[in-house]
Order: structure tokens, then sequence, then C-alpha cells
């Protein structure tokens, strides 16, 4: 069994659409999670990060962790098209960098 | 501009020939990682550095190796790579121990093993 797992998708969804993307993980040490997002050809860049249970919002990104049920979200306000692109959870145990990523999921906005 | 480079960007080799991808960071951080990624598995973690000739194995080090000789250079070195290192690279830096929000990605190495 996997330490992350992640909705594989795809998705794909109509413009202005709410957008959810989900992780589980089995290992309790995590400590500190994240959400990146990847276009294609580039490298991922950090969309959110956070260390403690609850919500965190930034802009139309909301980022959810419940630490008791092991699960984490990332929730996407009023997608756009430009929001296109492969999302990857990871976490990471040691806050020295040793991230373990899920499988990312591809969502497609459509206008 | 702050950024992570990687040298190539695109590299085909044969079974057994050494190769070296380099990665640099142009922001003074600490913290710097390998990565591989692979349809359906997402990244995985090579190896990773937290300080100069401080390294460490990641998810999945073997037939790799690292160095950190000083702190803007993390090149990976694949002595006699082999067709199931056929994949995508990426470099990584971050600046402290919770600095997250300062991590970067190089934009990718894409390595095929002939």
């Amino acid at each position: 069994q996997k330490e992350v797992e992640q909705d594989p998708g795809p998705l794909s969804v109509p413009e202005g659409a709410i957008v959810s993307l989900n992780c589980t993980y089995s290992n309790s040490a995590f400590q500190y999670f994240m959400w990146y997002r990847q276009y294609s050809r580039k490298g991922p860049e950090l969309l959110m990060y956070t260390y403690s249970s609850g919500n965190k919002e930034d802009g139309r990104f909301t980022a959810q962790v419940d630490k008791s049920s092991k699960y984490i979200s990332l929730f996407i306000r009023d997608s756009q098209p430009s929001d296109s692109a492969t999302y990857l959870c990871a976490m990471d145990r040691t806050s020295y960098g040793k991230l373990t990523f899920g499988q990312g999921t591809i969502l497609t906005v459509h206008p | 501009e702050a950024q992570v480079t990687q040298n190539p960007r695109y590299l085909i080799t044969v079974t057994g020939k050494k190769l070296t991808v380099t990665c640099s960071q142009n922001m003074n951080h600490e913290y710097m990682s390998w990565y591989r990624q692979d349809p359906g598995l997402g990244l995985r973690q090579i190896y990773y550095s937290m300080n100069v000739e401080v390294t460490d194995k990641g998810d999945v080090p073997e037939g790799y190796k690292v160095s950190r000789k000083e702190k803007r250079n993390f090149p990976l070195i694949l002595e006699s790579p082999s067709p199931n290192q056929t994949s995508l690279y990426f470099c990584a830096s971050r600046g402290g121990t919770t600095s997250y929000n300062e991590q970067f990605f190089g934009p990718g190495t894409r390595l095929t093993v002939l």
C-alpha cells in the first residue's frame, strides 16, 4: 500500500465550477502538507502548504487537512481554463524535505 | 531572478554509459533534492541534501549517486544507466527547515536510456 494515495482522475469540469482534489495517507508521522500545480512540460510549483488540521485559504484556493482521518483536500473555486494542469499532493514527515508525493490528478477546465 | 537550472534538458544515451545531470540554484538555499517522475507514479524522491556534504537517500536511490561540494550545486550521477532509469528528472531547492513557500523546482531533464 502506498503511503500517499491521490484520486487519479482525470477530472474535466466547466469553467466556473468548484473543483475538489483529494489525497489520503497512511503514515501519521506526516507533519507538513503541500499542494503543487504542474503545467505540461514544466516543473511543479507550490500552491499551498500547511502543517495543522483545518483550512487555509489563498484566493480561489482552499487547502483542508484532517489529521484524524488522514485526509487532505484542495478546493478550487470559480475554476478557470488556466487552472488546467496536473495537481500533486505532497507530505513531509521530517521538516527537512523528505517529501512523499501522490500520483497526481490531471484537471481540465473547459471554457 | 531566483531559479533552479538543470542541464541537459534532454538526453538520449545507451546502457552503461556514465552520465551526470547538473543542478544549480542561485538562492543560497540549504536544501536540495532530486526527483524522478513516471506516469502513474507521481514524483519520487531519489536523494536529498540538507547542506554541503550532507546527503541522504530518498525513496528510490538505487542506481544513482549525488554529491554536494558547494551549496549551489547538486549533481545527479548515473554511473551505469539502465533502461529502467528512463524518466523525467527534477531538481528542487528550498531555503530552510519549514520554508516550504520558498521551494522551487527546476525545468526538468528528460532522460532516455536505450
